[in-house]
């Protein structure tokens, strides 16, 4: 069992606007504003999409923002394009002894 | 530009050992920390390991600890991971990824340049 969790699988329209969420803890995500979101598509390296809750890497479509309350954190992707069906993964700092934890990730269908 | 290139993958027996290597090039390595990620077919990510930039700091997912070791040599630009005690429940493609900040910002774990990975296979 992932130490965050993220809902298996989530889908949307072209244009239309999907949120994924991950729900921690007050030890990682509630605690701490170190939340990353990766994206993977089959068979590729994970892509770094947003990092620091909100802050998004060069390069990647504003389209994609991050946010967080309480325990929870979300990603949000507006305008949905059919390049976005992919993997999602949420990843946070944990005051554990093993620093880094990661969300059982969430597939995104674009129907 | 970053590249991580990951080695050493293959088929192993169970109780048996295997070392992969993470060569970087692109940035200055040894003002990094650097991770181990790894994905079991079909399913998500999981951290592995994180080492400081200078090799004094370790830190193990509760799932390796004891049987994986993380080390680097700066020199060489060259990260490790010498996995003992090989179970099947370890078969996976494990990634050696950078992360986003140098010196004592590698335990946030915020990983922004990622290797194709090495896969390793845990089977009798």
């Amino acid at each position: 069992q992932s130490a965050l969790t993220q809902p298996a699988s989530v889908s949307g329209s072209p244009g239309q606007s999907i949120t994924i969420s991950c729900t921690g803890t007050s030890s990682d995500v509630g605690g701490y504003n170190y939340v990353s979101w990766y994206q993977q598509y089959p068979g590729k390296a994970p892509k770094l999409m947003i990092y620091e809750v909100s802050n998004r890497p060069s390069g990647v479509s504003n389209r994609f923002s991050g946010s967080k309350s309480g325990n929870t954190a979300s990603l949000t992707i507006s305008g949905l394009q059919a390049e976005d069906e992919a993997d999602y993964y949420c990843s946070s700092y944990t005051s554990s002894s093993t620093l880094v934890v990661f969300g059982g990730g969430t597939k995104l269908t674009v129907l | 530009q970053v590249q991580l290139v990951e080695s050493g993958g293959g088929v192993v027996q169970p109780g048996r050992s295997l070392r992969l290597s993470c060569a970087a090039s692109g940035f200055t390595f040894s003002s990094y920390g650097m991770h181990w990620v790894r994905q079991a077919p079909g399913k998500g990510l999981e951290w592995v390991a994180v080492i400081s930039y200078d090799g004094s700091n370790k830190y193990y997912a509760d799932s390796v600890k004891g049987r994986f070791s993380i080390s680097r040599d700066n020199s060489k630009n060259t990260l490790y991971l010498q996995m003992n005690s090989l179970r099947a429940e370890d078969t996976a493609v494990y990634y050696c990824a950078k992360p986003r900040g140098a010196w004592g910002d590698y335990p946030r774990g915020i990983l922004d340049y990622w290797g194709q990975g090495s896969l390793v296979t845990v089977s009798s």
